[in-house]
């Protein structure tokens, strides 16, 4: 079975603009993580989504924001790029909410 | 609130010897603890969890972990280490919500595996 997959993989950005992150969940998960992981730190919760809601946001502006679609498959958004977005962004999946969390290999996010 | 704080950064060893990397939490709530694996340029590997019952737990790759409550440790450890086991560890622990769940993980300890 396919596991967490993420594109695009790398991306390079200048401060100020836009970035959308995707990602594809395990086949059967309905819940999928956002956490944003900087050079040498441990990854930060972003946000989780169930069944197309919201069910958890961490200490991110609202810059940031994110969807789940009706296949469960989630896009994270990001606005107005600063240079400190450069980070490593993973997905992780869970069947259910409260379900150990898969991740996946992550985009890596350069802003210059 | 959750926090984890994983004591030493950076651990080195060599191959055959003994693998421990600590990590202390700190949880309102009886926690569930996770320990996951990076290796360069990848996303994590979940090792393993410990959710309730069994304090011991064994994981991939020959890894285990004690979840001790009084010393609110969870100290990750593998009898013999493999060139193949440098990589970063990172613990972690579900704070669970009425509304989600979301886990709170270290800072890292990156294992070197000296020949």
């Amino acid at each position: 079975d396919a596991g967490v997959t993420q594109s695009p993989t790398h991306l390079i950005k200048t401060r100020g603009q836009q970035v959308t992150l995707r990602c594809s969940p395990i086949s059967g998960h309905k819940s999928v993580s956002w956490y944003q992981q900087v050079l040498g730190q441990g990854p930060q919760f972003i946000f989780q989504y169930y069944e197309k809601e919201e069910r958890g946001r961490g200490n991110f502006p609202d810059r940031f924001s994110a969807r789940q679609f009706p296949n469960y498959s989630s896009e994270l958004n990001v606005n107005a790029l600063l240079l400190g977005d450069s980070a490593l962004y993973l997905c992780a999946s869970s069947s259910g909410i409260y379900t150990t969390q898969y991740f996946g290999p992550g985009t890596r996010l350069l802003v210059l | 609130a959750q926090s984890v704080t994983q004591l030493g950064s950076h651990v080195s060893v060599s191959e055959g010897a003994l693998v421990l990397l600590r990590c202390n939490y700190s949880s309102s709530v009886p926690p569930y603890l996770f320990w996951y694996v990076q290796y360069p340029n990848q996303g994590l590997q979940l090792l393993l969890k410990y959710t309730t019952g069994a304090t011991l737990v064994k994981g991939i790759n020959g890894f285990e972990a004690e979840f001790k409550k009084s010393e609110t440790s969870f100290h990750l450890t593998k009898p013999s280490a493999h060139m193949s086991d440098a990589a970063e560890y990172f613990c972690a622990v579900e704070g669970v919500k009425t509304s989600g769940s979301r886990l709170t993980f270290g800072e890292g300890t990156q294992l070197t595996v000296n020949p």
